[in-house]
């Protein structure tokens, strides 16, 4: 199976501020990685499909990056509806695999 | 609009079978794939295994043989039976759409999830 690595576990930032998640892939899954927002209490959130891709009706405020078997998600302004669990997912090869989530808050 | 929900009991005794439905609406499971997620206490997320338009099935192999996922086109639902549960299938289950085109390989509509504690 191929493991995602996801860092950090939480995270606490305040508003307007960059926020930053990474995922690493144990091997080469190209471009097939997506992240996923969930609130508490709701499901899981399409954000980010294809490494790069906005997903529709997603604020243009994430950005999804690649580096290799790196990718990041990057909150460019945090705001107030924003915290939540953030995963990643690796749709390369199956089984499809979870990166273990970031809890992000408001500091 | 597309929409899931799950259904099934929220306690199971261990060893015995979990059995879970989901109803689709505004969308027929005879296109797409369609798949079930779980997600355990601590944040843990698993792939568990999908459906797809033509009855086609794949299955985490974590899971081995006892996993099945068959489907009820006439009522659009599909369903997930777990065989030989411990405590450790305690999770919220979440039935999930695989999306078109260039979101094939991803779920783009999820239903709420219906959590599931296995507990004598």
């Amino acid at each position: 199976d191929i493991q995602m690595t996801q860092s950090p576990a939480s995270l606490s930032a305040s508003l307007e501020e960059i926020v930053t998640i990474t995922c690493q892939a144990s091997q080469d899954i190209g471009n097939w990685l997506a992240w996923y927002q969930q609130k508490p209490g709701k499901s899981p959130q399409l954000l980010i499909y294809g490494a790069t891709s906005l997903a529709d009706g997603v604020p243009s405020r994430f950005i999804g990056s690649r580096s290799g078997t790196q990718y990041s998600l990057k909150i460019s302004r945090l705001q107030v509806e924003d915290p939540g669990i953030y995963y990643c997912l690796q749709a390369s090869s199956a089984p499809w695999t979870f990166g273990g989530g970031t809890k992000l808050e408001l500091k | 609009e597309v929409q899931l929900q799950e259904s099934g009991p929220g306690l199971v005794k261990p060893s015995q079978s979990l059995s879970l439905t989901c109803s689709v609406t505004g969308y027929s499971i005879t296109s797409n794939y369609w798949g079930w997620i779980r997600k355990f206490p601590g944040n843990k997320v698993e792939w568990m295994g999908y459906i797809s338009y033509s009855g086609s099935t794949s299955s985490n192999p974590s899971l081995k043989s006892r996993i099945s996922i068959t489907r009820d086109t006439s009522k659009n639902q599909f369903f997930l039976q777990l065989n030989s549960v411990t405590t450790a299938d305690t999770a919220t289950y979440y039935c999930a759409r695989y999306g078109n085109y260039i979101t094939s390989n991803y779920f783009d509509y999820w239903g709420q999830g219906v959590m599931v504690t296995v507990s004598s």
